[in-house]
């Protein structure tokens, strides 16, 4: 049983749809984070939230916009995206004082077409 | 320069075999050191944390060499189980930042 979890589990979109990801923690945390996995390269970080600020922005392009209305809650809204976005689109969390030890989601594969 | 360097595999081994995976690292000051284990579509989970003294826990033994820049995972009597891609993680303590850099991972496949 995680202590993470994200839904939709699959989301299948248009370039032109607006779509969300939204990730849930049960765990007490103040830290969560947006991380990407594409197939054959490592998890890139997007963004990170820590007591519900955001604290890390990788560079990521506007189209993809995080949101963290409270410390258990984390969004990610996207909209014109395109296909290579395709991709499994993972949360995670981690109390403060542990940033090593990050508790994921299963994940919310994304296609774009 | 990739800033975590992992041998992709796959290593194929025996039940019984030990392995062992290493991983370099580019940054110097580099603080923190973990490895994660993804299974197959699944989310990755912390396997251990790694230790300046090197650790052990159980089957697994993890150690750092600082001047070389490298950190190993020792796998003993591998289980079947023990199948799935095994992810390096490096954390670089920069001032008010806290994020972690993966490794693309080693995948590992124990065979009957």
């Amino acid at each position: 049983e995680t202590g993470v979890t994200q839904t939709p589990r699959h989301l299948v979109m248009g370039m032109t749809n607006k779509k969300s990801l939204k990730c849930e923690q049960h765990l007490g945390h103040n830290a969560m984070y947006w991380y990407k996995q594409s197939a054959k390269k490592p998890l890139e970080l997007m963004f990170v939230y820590s007591y519900e600020k955001l604290s890390i922005n990788e560079s990521v392009p506007s189209r993809f916009s995080p949101e963290c209305p409270n410390s258990s809650h984390l969004f990610l809204h996207l909209h014109t995206l395109q296909p290579e976005d395709s991709a499994l689109y993972l949360c995670a969390s981690s109390e403060g004082r542990k940033a090593g030890e990050l508790f994921f989601g299963e994940g919310s594969r994304l296609t774009v077409l | 320069r990739k800033e975590v360097e992992q041998d992709p595999g796959p290593f194929n081994v025996p039940e019984g075999a030990t392995v062992a995976f290493n991983c370099t690292y580019s940054n110097s000051a580099s603080q923190s050191f973990f490895w994660y284990r993804q299974d197959c579509r699944k989310e990755p989970k912390l396997l251990m944390s790694v230790y300046s003294s090197g650790n052990e826990d159980g089957r697994f033994t993890a150690q750092l060499n600082r001047a070389s820049q490298y950190i190993s995972l020792l796998i003993r009597d591998s289980k079947l189980s023990d199948s799935a891609t095994y992810l390096c993680v490096v954390n670089l303590m920069d001032t008010g930042r806290r994020a972690l850099t993966f490794g693309s991972g080693t995948r590992l496949q124990v065979q009957p």
